[in-house]
C-alpha cells in the first residue's frame, strides 16, 4: 500500500523545456490535487480533479495543464517552463464524501528551472 | 490575496510546556478547518480538523479551537515534545477550495 507517490522526486529544466509530473494513488480516492509550495507562501492550489475525466482550475493555474485519464493517476504538465515555476510540487488526494476534507499528500517533487 | 494567515513564522517552546499556534482567515464561507504537520523533505500529514459547527476538537495532546466571530483558530499542543518540531500549516476549506497558511515552524527544545 504505497499511498500517494510522485514521479520524479527531483528535476532540473531549462527555460522553455516541457515536462510532466506524475501522481499515482492506490487509495481509491475520488479527489486529487496539485499544489506548489514556495517560501513564505504556504501551499497554493494549481489544479484539482473531482473524479476521472474531470479537472478544474485552482488558485494559480497559469502555465500548467493537467489530465486525469485514470482514477488513480493525476498528471501535471508544464508546456514551456519558466524560472517562476521553480518550486516544490505536492500532489494530494481526498475522500471528500467521508465528510472530511482531509488530504493525503505525496512526498513532493522539487523542480528547478534555470 | 491571502485568505488564510499564520502571522508567526516561528515559535520556540520548552519540552513539556504548551505550544499555541494561531491562524486567521478572511472568507466566512470556509466550513472546515485543518492542521497539517510537515517534516523536511516530506509531504504534509494531516493532524487534526474541526468543522465550522464546532468550537473545539481534541485528539490526544492536540486541541483545535475555532472562534468563528473572530475568524480565528488555534492549535494547542500539550505537553510539547521534541518530536513535535516541524512546520505546521493551517488550512481552510469549502466544498472545492482549500487554502493554506504560510506555516509556522515549531521548535520544541529538550
Amino acid at each position: 500500500n504505497a499511498g500517494v507517490t510522485q514521479t520524479p522526486k527531483f528535476r532540473v529544466l531549462k527555460t522553455g523545456q516541457s515536462m510532466t509530473l506524475l501522481c499515482a494513488q492506490d487509495m481509491n480516492h475520488e479527489y486529487m490535487y496539485w499544489y506548489r509550495q514556495d517560501p513564505g507562501m504556504g501551499l497554493r492550489l494549481i489544479h484539482y480533479s473531482v473524479g476521472e475525466g474531470t479537472t478544474a482550475k485552482g488558485e494559480v493555474p497559469d502555465g500548467y495543464n493537467v489530465s486525469r485519464l485514470k482514477k488513480q493517476n493525476f498528471l501535471l504538465g508544464l508546456e514551456s517552463a519558466a524560472p517562476s515555476q521553480t518550486s516544490v510540487y505536492f500532489c494530494a488526494t481526498a475522500w471528500v464524501p467521508s465528510g472530511s476534507y482531509e488530504q493525503y499528500f505525496g512526498p513532493g517533487t522539487r523542480l528547478t528551472v534555470t | 490575496d491571502q485568505q488564510v494567515k499564520q502571522n508567526s513564522p516561528s515559535l520556540s517552546v520548552q519540552e513539556g510546556r504548551i505550544s499555541i499556534l494561531n491562524c486567521d482567515y478572511t472568507n466566512s464561507m470556509f466550513d472546515y478547518f485543518l492542521w497539517y504537520k510537515k517534516y523536511p523533505a516530506e509531504g504534509p500529514t494531516f493532524l487534526i480538523s474541526i468543522s465550522s459547527i464546532k468550537d473545539k476538537n481534541e485528539d490526544g495532546r492536540f486541541t483545535v479551537f475555532l472562534n468563528k466571530s473572530a475568524k480565528h483558530l488555534s492549535l494547542h499542543i500539550v505537553p510539547s515534545q521534541p518530536g513535535d518540531s516541524a512546520v505546521y500549516f493551517c488550512a481552510a476549506s469549502d466544498a472545492n477550495d482549500m487554502r493554506f497558511g504560510a506555516g509556522t515552524r515549531l521548535t520544541v527544545k529538550p
